[in-house]
């Protein structure tokens, strides 16, 4: 069965601190992996998309890895901000279907 | 661009009444599809559409319809609204589905609904 599992259900850090989201995936057949950021009472926005053959992507102080044979993905935050307090989603479109895998993500909280 | 656009941000309804969530893009996309969101839960998939005249059945379609006359629109109906529809949607679109080209999918505001 095509499912996305993100740990852990909520993390809370103090800011200027990093950390890492995890997302375990058994999506088959696998093209690539989204990442998004959803805040409170809007909708989500995509921050990164890992392809298959990507390891490493960048997108500010976010960083995603992707291990496509452990089929683990994780999310880095360098540097938290207050305005990284959101959700943090984990998205894989599987091949063969039109349907979207979403994990039920990660919920950090930055406190000054 | 507007991007994708949700109408209304707020509903109430009462259990019974229908209504239309209105959904609409001005990027030409071609996916098009319509999640709830409730606490604790992933985003799940009411109806997808993938393109003008084509739409299917998601995860979670019961009590809700939906149709795609033009590229731009795709509104979603609540038949006869009932409490467990309480919830949360969002329309999301992108130029195609994103498993070979990785296409960005763009996500509305969201509306938030209530049936009492």
């Amino acid at each position: 069965k095509n499912q996305v599992e993100q740990s852990p259900q909520s993390l809370i850090i103090l800011e200027g601190k990093n950390c890492t989201l995890q997302c375990n995936y058994t999506v088959s057949p696998f093209s690539n992996l989204r990442w998004y950021k959803q805040d409170t009472g809007r909708g989500p926005v995509s921050l990164t998309i890992m392809t298959f053959s990507e390891n490493t992507k960048s997108n500010g102080r976010y960083t995603a890895t992707l291990d496509a044979d452990t089929k683990q993905s994780s999310l880095h935050i360098t540097a938290s901000q207050l305005s990284d307090s959101a959700s943090y989603i984990c998205v894989v479109p599987p091949g063969g279907t039109y349907k979207y895998i979403f994990g039920t993500g990660t919920r950090l909280k930055v406190l000054a | 661009n507007a991007g994708v656009t949700q109408t209304p941000k707020f509903q109430v309804l009462k259990t019974g009444q229908s209504m239309t969530l209105q959904c609409a893009q001005d990027m030409n996309h071609e996916y098009m599809s319509w999640y709830r969101q409730d606490p604790g839960m992933g985003l799940r998939l009411i109806h997808y559409s993938v393109g003008a005249g084509i739409t299917d059945q998601g995860e979670v379609p019961n009590g809700y319809n939906v149709s795609r006359s033009t590229t731009e629109d795709f509104p979603l109906r609540l038949l006869s609204a009932a409490p467990s529809q309480t919830s949360v949607y969002f329309c999301a679109s992108s130029y195609s589905f994103g498993n070979r080209n990785g296409y960005e999918q763009y996500f509305g505001p969201g509306t938030r609904l209530t049936v009492t």
